[in-house]
């Protein structure tokens, strides 16, 4: 059974510039979960996918945006880059959107913006 | 507003003690917890849960106790050892909600 999977693990931006980071769900999970986490921060929640479509979204701007395709895998864009969205980007995957589900994490992008 | 409180930065205990991690919480609609452990350059690995329904919940060396009343949980790592060592996240949610809410973490450091 494959977990999850983040790609890339690293990323150095400028401010301004879009970002698109990649995650590949656990077999099995139709959810995404994104988490933002800052340093010496626990993650914050950005949204979440279940089955292509947008099911409840963190107090972030609308310039993080994402998709979740077919094979549930996910994408989070970041546009305008700002120096505070650097930080670490997790994504999750559950085998439902029900809250009691358990969350599966990858491990994480890190990106920092200059 | 910090939902979800970890208020020790960090925790250092003796190999074979007990290590006992702490979290408080704010929302009384928050009714599924769980813990998270997290090492270096690796994503958060989902330790054990509990419902609200219950006040204890066992796996192994790891029991998680829920104080309702004081809005209060707790994880008991016995006997402790060298590789808990890492940053533990308590994280909660509320029924029919989608996000997780994490804690700020708590760095377990097991000595030898």
């Amino acid at each position: 059974e494959t977990g999850v999977t983040q790609s890339p693990t690293h990323l150095i931006k400028t401010r301004g510039q879009q970002v698109t980071l990649r995650c590949s769900s656990q077999s099995g999970h139709n959810t995404v979960s994104w988490y933002q986490q800052a340093l010496g921060q626990g993650p914050q929640f950005i949204f979440q996918y279940y089955r292509e479509e947008e099911n409840g979204r963190g107090n972030f701007p609308p310039r993080f945006s994402g998709l979740q395709f077919p094979n549930y895998s996910s994408e989070l864009n970041v546009n305008a880059l700002e120096l505070d969205d650097s930080a670490l980007y997790l994504c999750a995957s559950s085998q439902d959107r029900a809250s009691k589900n358990i969350q599966y994490f990858g491990a994480g992008t890190r990106l920092s913006v200059l | 507003d910090q939902q979800v409180k970890q208020n020790s930065p960090s925790l250092s205990v003796q190999e074979g003690r007990i290590s006992i991690l702490n979290c408080d919480y704010t929302n009384s609609m928050f009714d599924y917890f769980l813990w998270y452990k997290k090492y270096p350059a690796e994503g958060p690995t989902f330790l054990i849960s509990i419902s609200s329904i219950k006040d204890k919940n066992e796996d192994g060396r790891f029991t998680v106790f829920l104080n309702k009343s004081a809005k209060h949980l707790s994880l008991h790592i016995v006997p402790s050892q060298p590789g808990d060592s890492a940053v533990y996240f308590c994280a909660a949610s509320v029924q029919g909600a989608q996000k997780l809410v994490f804690g700020q973490g708590t760095r377990l450091t097991i000595n030898p």
